[in-house]
């Protein structure tokens, strides 16, 4: 069965930053595409980055690119998201998600987790 | 870039009724196209890929149609399960997400 569990999530103050982690399980890790993709309170869904089975291929949305970094610890079947410079507008529910693919850009999310939550208030 | 508009924004429909949601293109992504499922409080479900391929295990009443521009999700035979959330998403070049349709009850 395929288990994705974020954690790192909390409430930070604007400019501040934070870590989230995916522990991923019951699947190849590394024969797989991951994304982070967030939603705020009562909003649509937002990709915010994906990243190769390699790690080697990244992409960002304009908006948390330059103030986010998405990685991959094969050995440890982990993804990470570091995000920088926080706004209030960072304020969501972020997944980790799996692709069907290899590659980021073919973007087909089959498995979310259910979420590490982003509160950036003052 | 490519816009994306998810129509209708939102609808009401009876157990048993038949319901399309329709999702249109700036240009043509040929049958790079998803649909997924969201309930409140849970985490989207991907539903059909590539256009019209329905993913393991959901219920054969959901089907997807479409190339190029325009892509329709058709739910036959509606159940109380299903009323949800539903987003468009084209997996071509950078990913994003329709606006969603929301289907509750009429």
């Amino acid at each position: 069965e395929v288990q994705l569990v974020e954690s790192g999530g909390g409430l930070v103050q604007p400019g501040r930053s934070l870590r989230l982690s995916c522990a991923a399980s019951g699947f190849t890790f590394d024969d797989y595409a991951m994304h982070w993709v967030r939603q705020a309170p009562g909003k649509g869904l937002e990709w915010v980055s994906g990243l190769s089975w390699s790690g080697t291929s990244t992409g960002y949305a304009d908006s948390v690119k330059g103030r986010f970094t998405i990685s991959r610890d094969n050995a440890k079947n982990r993804l990470y998201v570091q995000m920088n410079s926080l706004r209030t507008e960072d304020t969501a529910l972020y997944y980790c998600v799996k692709d069907k693919n290899r590659y980021y850009g073919s973007g087909s999310f089959d498995f979310w987790g259910q979420g590490a939550l982003v509160s950036v208030s003052s | 870039d490519i816009q994306m508009t998810q129509s209708p924004s939102s609808l009401s429909a009876s157990v048993g009724d038949r319901v399309t949601i329709t999702c249109r293109t700036s240009q043509s992504i040929s049958r790079f196209l998803n649909w997924y499922q969201q309930k409140p409080g849970k985490a989207p479900k991907l539903l059909i890929y590539t256009a019209s391929s329905l993913e393991s295990g959901v219920p054969l009443r959901f089907s997807g149609s479409g190339s190029g521009t325009y892509f329709t999700l058709t739910i036959s035979n509606l159940q109380p399960e299903d009323f949800a959330t539903y987003y468009c998403q084209p997996s071509y070049s950078t990913p994003f997400f329709g606006p969603g349709t929301k289907v509750d009850i009429k």
